[in-house]
């Protein structure tokens, strides 16, 4: 069946750091693959979406580039910020059913 | 503003009680959802509906039952058969073609 894999937390960085959280799935066919972040306390945003190969979504900094060869759909962030400390969870979408998450990755921001 | 509203915030249930959250969308979405969250975890589908009427089991429905007799409306019922209830659920919809999911703010539930 489908699944998303995520790197396991915490991730604990300095302020203006460098960011990447690995995502990488399964699935057949060819899945939309999304991006989403989650604030103490509160539902999933979506920051940014990529629906087929080689597409880059983006969206306040962060980047994710749909890799098919690789199955891979990593986070990154060129300088964090306090106000990123949330959890990201990556997730895919064969358009048959539902969402399938990752289990999510705690980013720690310290100033 | 569109947007999904689940209520309440915070529920707590009692031994044997049924409780139902709420999820109300007025973006004109014909997809909801409903999930489950348990700290440390990805997100568990407990149910969908594509279209009024009509719902389908996820992959962990055993103790929970919905509702579609709105397009706007997706109650969940957490029935005293579900013995570990306690946990984040968030509600979803989306729209047709590769619209994003857009998510509630959450019930939490606890077990007094």
């Amino acid at each position: 069946g489908d699944s998303v894999t995520q790197m396991e937390g915490p991730v604990t960085l300095s302020e203006e750091a460098f960011l990447t959280i690995n995502c990488t799935y399964t699935a057949t066919g060819y899945p939309s693959l999304f991006w989403y972040v989650q604030y103490p306390g509160e539902g999933l945003q979506l920051l940014l979406k990529a629906t087929k190969a080689d597409d880059k979504g983006s969206n306040k900094g962060f980047e994710a580039t749909y890799r098919k060869e690789t199955t891979s759909f990593h986070l990154e962030k060129g300088s964090v910020q306090v106000s990123d400390s949330a959890v990201y969870f990556c997730a895919l979408d064969t358009g048959r059913r539902a969402l399938t998450f990752g289990s999510g990755t705690r980013l720690q921001v310290q100033p | 503003d569109g947007g999904i509203t689940q209520s309440p915030k915070y529920l707590f249930r009692k031994e044997g009680q049924n409780v139902t959250l709420s999820c109300e969308q007025n973006l004109n979405h014909d997809a909801m959802y409903w999930y489950r969250q348990d700290p440390g975890q990805g997100l568990r589908l407990i149910y969908y509906s594509q279209i009024v009427n009509d719902f389908q089991k996820g992959d962990i429905a055993e103790g929970y039952s919905v509702s579609r007799e709105k397009k706007e409306s997706f109650p969940l019922t957490v029935t005293s058969a579900q013995k570990n209830p306690t946990a984040f659920y968030l509600c979803a919809s989306s729209g047709t073609g590769d619209q994003p999911q857009h998510f509630g703010d959450g019930t939490r539930l606890s077990i007094l």
